[in-house]
């Protein structure tokens, strides 16, 4: 199975401040189809996993775009430019490129 | 509405069986191949099993294969997943999502499973 490890798995984050949240692959998430098929999700207290990012870089419709993905082949980081308040819970990056999908540990994003 | 809603989740011994459904509303879903992922406390989250829009083609985590069965009518939009012999280490919150090409873009609430003696 393809391990994708989050680091850090705690980011004590400041208001207004920038975050970053890496996420590296046990091999490579290119698609056959061309793709590299790598979403982030952000998941509130009590609430279901939300869809950020997908295929590396594509801001899905209604999320800030203070929010930004980036990387390619095995290494992906998802960057939230200003921190705010309602940007508190758990972020997951997936890859959708071989079954298993499989899912990083999630880190933790709280506030200082 | 763009929804999924999960139900069937329930207290149930090891060894037992239970049923969980998702209902699909609010686009078309006989376009759309779907999945079942589940988040066990402590170890994160898991993909389960997914299905083809016809249904013919499925397939399976290697911790169920051979226990659990997905399935779905689209003639009422949902999908179902059959388990049988449960595991205490099956507990958690189990989510249908809807796959948009190798991504989740709609997920369910979720429904909570807990196997317990």
């Amino acid at each position: 199975d393809v391990v994708l490890t989050q680091s850090p798995l705690s980011l004590p984050v400041t208001l207004g401040q920038p975050a970053s949240i890496s996420c590296r692959s046990s091999q490579s998430l290119l698609h056959s189809d061309g793709d590299t098929h790598l979403n982030w999700f952000q998941q509130r207290p009590g609430q279901s996993p939300r869809r950020l990012i997908s295929r590396v870089s594509n801001r899905d419709s209604g999320v800030p775009d203070r929010f930004s993905g980036s990387g390619s082949g095995t290494d992906f980081t998802l960057k939230i430019s200003r921190v705010e308040a309602e940007d508190v819970g758990v972020y997951y990056c997936m890859q959708g490129t071989q079954w298993p999908w499989t899912f990083g540990q999630g880190t933790k994003v709280e506030m200082k | 509405e763009v929804q999924l809603v999960e139900s069937g989740g329930d207290l149930v011994q090891p060894g037992g069986s239970l049923r969980l459904s998702c209902a699909a509303s609010g686009f078309t879903f006989r376009n759309y191949w779907m999945h079942w992922v589940r988040q066990v406390p402590g170890k994160g989250l898991e993909c389960v099993s997914y299905i083809s829009v016809d249904g013919r083609t499925t397939n399976y985590a290697g911790s169920v294969k051979g226990r659990f069965t997905v399935s779905r009518d689209n003639a009422k939009n949902t999908i179902y997943l059959q388990m049988n012999s449960l595991r205490v280490e099956d507990t958690g919150v189990y989510y249908c999502a809807r796959d948009d090409h190798g991504h989740y873009d709609l997920w369910g609430q979720g429904t909570l499973v807990t196997v317990s003696s």
